[in-house]
């Protein structure tokens, strides 16, 4: 069964700190790999989305991805306290015609001011 | 707001009640999903629209589950005979190629 792995924490940092998440896959087919936030009692909100080996940076986010090691991780610079919420994330491991996402249980971060 | 919307936003019903929910893609958007989370669990996959065809389903999505997307647009989803273990948030998420957009989800207990 194709599965995607994450610490479930919580993973708890001080307001500035880098936090880092990660996730590990077993698909090694798998193409497209995705971050979503979610918070409390809301939808998945995307972050950011990663296909190719090495880091992919966005603001204060960055992704990273490990084909050869299965993992892929998200660090979250001068992290603030409005990014406490749970990081989920997602692998596409069909790369073909129906896509869906498989998830992980997701992380929760807390960040402390 | 990502532009995908889903009605209605909760639904309280009884065991064994029909419920039925709607889901408004992205309009340029061609892929449409559905997915159910429940408390402490990533989303699990249940669908797969392309257009109108509906072209994978998850062995989660049992005889009581049906799905639509008539023309190609918006989409339903129906649970027959409601069960307690049908609790969940169901969200429905639409692309145009890979990455997803999730809309704000609908929240059903079943009672």
């Amino acid at each position: 069964q194709k599965e995607v792995e994450q610490n479930s924490g919580p993973l708890s940092v001080p307001e500035g700190a880098i936090a880092s998440l990660n996730c590990t896959y077993s698909d090694r087919g798998s193409q497209s790999f995705f971050w979503y936030r979610q918070y409390s009692g809301k939808s998945p909100e995307l972050i950011m989305f990663i296909y190719s080996n090495g880091d992919k940076e966005d603001g204060r986010f960055t992704a990273q991805l490990n084909k050869a090691s299965q993992y892929v991780s998200l660090l979250i610079r001068d992290s603030q306290p409005s990014d406490s919420a749970t990081y989920l994330c997602a692998v596409i491991t069909d790369g073909g015609s129906q896509g869906n996402l498989i998830f992980g249980k997701g992380t929760k971060l807390s960040v402390k001011p | 707001d990502t532009g995908v919307s889903q009605d209605p936003r909760h639904k309280i019903t009884k065991r064994g009640q029909n419920v039925t929910f709607r889901c408004d893609p992205i309009s340029e958007h061609n892929r449409l999903y559905w997915y159910r989370q429940t408390l402490g669990q990533g989303p699990e996959f249940l669908t797969y629209f392309q257009n109108e065809a509906q072209l994978e389903k998850s062995r989660l999505l049992s005889d009581r589950f049906s799905a639509e997307r008539p023309k190609g647009s918006f989409s339903t989803l129906e649970i027959q005979r409601t069960e307690q273990g049908d609790s969940a948030m169901y969200l429905c998420a639409s692309s145009l190629w890979e990455t997803q957009y999730f809309g704000p989800g609908t929240r059903l207990l079943v009672l």
